[in-house]
């Protein structure tokens, strides 16, 4: 059973569009990430959630609105895509807050605006 | 920036030696991980190693941690063609906050 996955793998999209990407934790762990991979492999946080609440929302375009439903579940949903958008994005989870646990990712999303 | 910084960049090896690649950083952390990218895949953590520890094995790991230089190794033993991928070192501060660095990308030849 694949423990985090996120779908779809790939998204090719007009700039304008709206799109969304879906990820779930089979874990059970109460921390759940989104994470933008650029194209020289910088990882840059996006998003935080703990059980449910945003704890980290880092310096991104309110155009990005993540979303979870339950503690298992954060969505990303991103309006008015634009060409800098193009990237990988990545959901994680972890067992604690704290820091203190490892984290676990999923496949990715490569995301491209044309 | 915050982000932890891997070198070298790139590193290309015969399969059977052994690998090195070093992640410097500038703040206080509460540990340091490495994890592996293999192509068009995601990160798998490899080893965490807190601020307290020197050094941390792990089957052909080895990681070191120095925090009064600020920096961490990871040393991949007898290399296989299979090693091959993308590692990055991720800090964690004091305040629980995860970076992540742009990498060191090992091909490892057959």
């Amino acid at each position: 059973d694949t423990a985090v996955s996120q779908t779809p793998k790939y998204l090719v999209t007009q700039m304008g569009n709206d799109k969304s990407i879906k990820c779930e934790q089979n874990l059970g762990h109460d921390t759940m990430y989104w994470y933008k991979q650029d194209s020289k492999k910088f990882l840059k946080i996006m998003f935080s959630y703990n059980n449910k609440e945003l704890i980290i929302n880092e310096t991104v375009p309110n155009r990005f609105s993540p979303k979870s439903p339950d503690k298992a579940h954060l969505n990303l949903h991103i309006n008015s895509l634009e060409l800098g958008d193009s990237a990988v994005y990545f959901c994680a989870s972890s067992r604690f807050t704290s820091g203190t646990g490892e984290l676990f990712f999923g496949e990715g999303s490569r995301l491209t605006v044309l | 920036s915050q982000q932890g910084e891997e070198d070298p960049q790139a590193l290309s090896i015969q399969e059977g030696e052994n690998a090195t690649m070093n992640c410097s950083y500038k703040t206080s952390i509460n540990n340091l991980q490495w994890y592996r990218q293999n192509s068009g895949r995601g990160l798998v953590h490899l080893i965490l190693i807190r601020s307290n520890e020197r050094e941390k094995h792990s089957g052909r790991l080895r990681v070191t941690l120095d925090t009064s230089k600020k920096s961490s190794s990871l040393l991949i033993t007898a290399s296989r063609a299979a090693d091959t991928a993308s590692y990055f070192c991720a800090t964690v501060d004091t305040g629980n906050q995860f970076y992540f660095g742009t990498g060191t990308s090992l091909t490892v030849i057959p």
